[in-house]
Parts: structure tokens; sequence; C-alpha cells
């Protein structure tokens, strides 16, 4: 079966750097995604790594580590409006699956 | 575009009760995913679609069906609800590895 772990809540202030940690365990896998999310929301795209190696796009970076099926999502210059939670989602079986994650989330204090 | 379209946004069932939640997509994306997100958790996958007349099965399939006849519209019924059904339901397209999420239904069952 599949399963990712990533922490149940970060705390963080407006202007800081915050990381947000996965691990998985799946067969099949064919890349990390991750995915923000308000209270009361749809899942948002945030980012997608099928490769060993750090993404970036404006404020989030995304890095994956396939040897060690480990991955993070780095937030910059945190902003009050990033206060929610982030899943990391697995996609395999040939990329029709996605497994989500329990969520992380995300609370900027002033 | 109105991306992906979900109805009812609120619906409360008793036991026992079918209905079918609907999903509607003006992307031309030839995925389709249904998921259930419980509280406090991250979401599982019910049922996915790679194009027009193919669904397969996810993580949590019992108690559901879909069908996919056109490639906008891909509805999930529910057979015979039960309170363990209760969740939000999101629906999801995809014509790459970014899924576009619906608004979600709230699913409530007496």
């Amino acid at each position: 079966g599949q399963s990712l772990e990533q922490p149940s809540e970060v705390t963080a202030v407006e202007g800081a750097i915050v990381q947000i940690n996965c691990t998985y365990q799946t067969s099949g896998f064919y890349g990390l995604s991750w995915y923000q999310q308000h209270d009361g929301g749809a899942p948002t795209f945030l980012s997608y790594n099928a490769l060993d190696g750090l993404e970036e796009t404006g404020r989030f970076s995304s890095f994956l580590s396939r040897s060690d099926s480990y991955g993070y999502l780095l937030l910059q210059e945190l902003q009050m409006k990033d206060s929610a939670s982030y899943f990391c989602a697995v996609l395999n079986n040939a990329g029709n699956m996605l497994t989500f994650g329990g969520g992380t989330r995300l609370m900027v204090k002033p | 575009n109105a991306g992906v379209t979900q109805t009812p946004k609120f619906q409360v069932l008793k036991t026992g009760q079918s209905m079918t939640l609907q999903c509607a997509q003006d992307m031309n994306h030839e995925y389709m995913s249904w998921y259930r997100q419980d509280p406090g958790m991250g979401l599982r996958l019910i049922h996915y679609s790679v194009g027009a007349g193919i669904t397969d099965q996810g993580e949590v399939p019992n108690g559901y069906n879909v069908s996919r006849s056109t490639t906008e519209d891909f509805p999930l019924r529910l057979l015979s609800a039960a309170p363990s059904q209760t969740s939000v339901y999101f629906c999801a397209s995809s014509y790459s590895r970014e899924q576009f999420f619906g608004p979600g239904t709230r699913l409530t069952v007496l």
C-alpha cells in the first residue's frame, strides 16, 4: 500500500522561512506533488517533482530525493495568506492515482 | 471557462437513500477523479477515469459507482447512503500532473 507522513502542524512568523517535510512509502512511484488548501476551500496545485532536486516557483520551492523517499516544500517570505493546509501527494500507477498525505496545517503569525 | 463545477454544494441524506453528485469540466481534460475528505484528513481517491468510457477504482471505492459517457461529465453515485459516507466530496480533472479541483459537495448522512 501507500503511506505518506508529514507533520500535522507548523507555526511560523510573517517574513520567515518554513520547510514542510514529507516521507513516503509507495510502489510504482511517478512523482511527488504539493497542494495548498485554505479552510473551506478546494485544494490548489503548487508543484510537482518527478526527478531529484529543487524546483522553484516564486516564493515556493519543492525538493525531491527519490533514493530517500523524501521531499519537502519550502515557503519563503511568509505572508498571512499562506496560512493554510499543505498536502504532499504521490503520483503512481502509471500516473493515474494520486495518494495524499494527512496534511500540514501552517499558521503564520504577525 | 468555468473550470470544474460540482452540484449540489450541500446535501443531507437519510441512511439508505441514493443520490448522484454531479461533476462537469469545460477544459477538455481526459482525466477526471473523485475524492472524499474527512475532517482534518487528506483526500482519498474513490474512482477515476482516463477518458470517456473508461473508469477504475481508487483507494476507497466501496459504496460508490461512476460512469463516464462524455469527456465533460463524471457523476458519482451513492447507492445506499451510510453515515460513514458523511464527508466533503471533491471532483478533479487533469491533462498533466496538475489536478484542478471543483469547489466540493458537503454531504451529511443521518
